[in-house]
């Protein structure tokens, strides 16, 4: 089955910093690469998504980059404000066919963005 | 457009005990899912609904988990008996279609504490 490493674990940058982490998965198949962001008590948010046919994603100061050969993708976070400051996961999409959104999720990075 | 609700957002058990957690999609969102979070890791499905249908519950501990959704609405999650391992924050999450690319709106979650 799928397997989705994320590191890493804890990240602190300073305000205006740009923040990276970094994801691989291990299911070749897996064709759909969405990205969270939880809050403290609260459920994780779709902040930015890449399918397999595309290399990269750019959504204001977010953008996400996929190697599908080396099986890893990545969140960039540019000009950090306090407001990033939460825990981020990665998720892969499992299984071949595009019905349901089997997701197995990295165990998460928790950023912290320093004032 | 009202989120995702669950109830209720805490609950101390003491193991043994039996336990239901209620969730709300948004209206008119057909797929339903459960997830698991345990501290400090990534979400886990364990259940997802199409309308009031079962479409994997592959991870779902069928010897003490149960879920339903009857009417394709509303769902309850529970756990009889539940054991120390079951503390977890658990997810509820929905979307329009169950098509891969459809984002999950998740609800707050219900944390479970099993003493």
């Amino acid at each position: 089955g799928e397997n989705v490493e994320q590191h890493p674990s804890t990240l602190s940058v300073q305000e205006g910093d740009s923040a990276v982490i970094k994801c691989t998965y291990s299911d070749s198949a897996s064709n759909y690469f969405p990205w969270y962001k939880q809050e403290l008590g609260k459920g994780p948010q779709l902040i930015i998504d890449i399918r397999s046919n595309v290399g990269e994603k750019k959504d204001q100061r977010i953008a996400v980059t996929l190697n599908k050969t080396a099986k890893h993708f990545s969140l960039h976070i540019t000009e950090t404000q306090p407001e990033d400051s939460a825990v981020y996961f990665c998720a892969a999409k499992r299984g071949l066919d595009n019905y349901g959104q089997n997701f197995v999720f990295g165990p998460g990075t928790r950023l912290s963005v320093l004032p | 457009e009202a989120g995702v609700a669950q109830s209720p957002r805490y609950k101390i058990i003491e193991k043994r005990q039996s336990v239901a957690f209620w969730c709300n999609p948004i209206s008119g969102h057909a797929t339903l899912y459960w997830y698991q979070q345990i501290l400090g890791q990534g979400p886990k499905l364990l259940i997802q609904f199409q309308n009031n249908g079962v479409v994997d519950d592959s991870q779902l501990p069928k010897d003490r988990f149960s879920a339903e959704r009857l009417k394709g609405v509303d769902s309850t999650l529970k756990i009889q008996p539940a054991k120390l391992e079951d503390s977890a924050v658990y997810l509820c999450a929905s979307s329009l279609e169950p098509t891969s690319y459809n984002e999950q709106f998740f609800g707050p979650g219900t944390r479970l504490t099993v003493l």
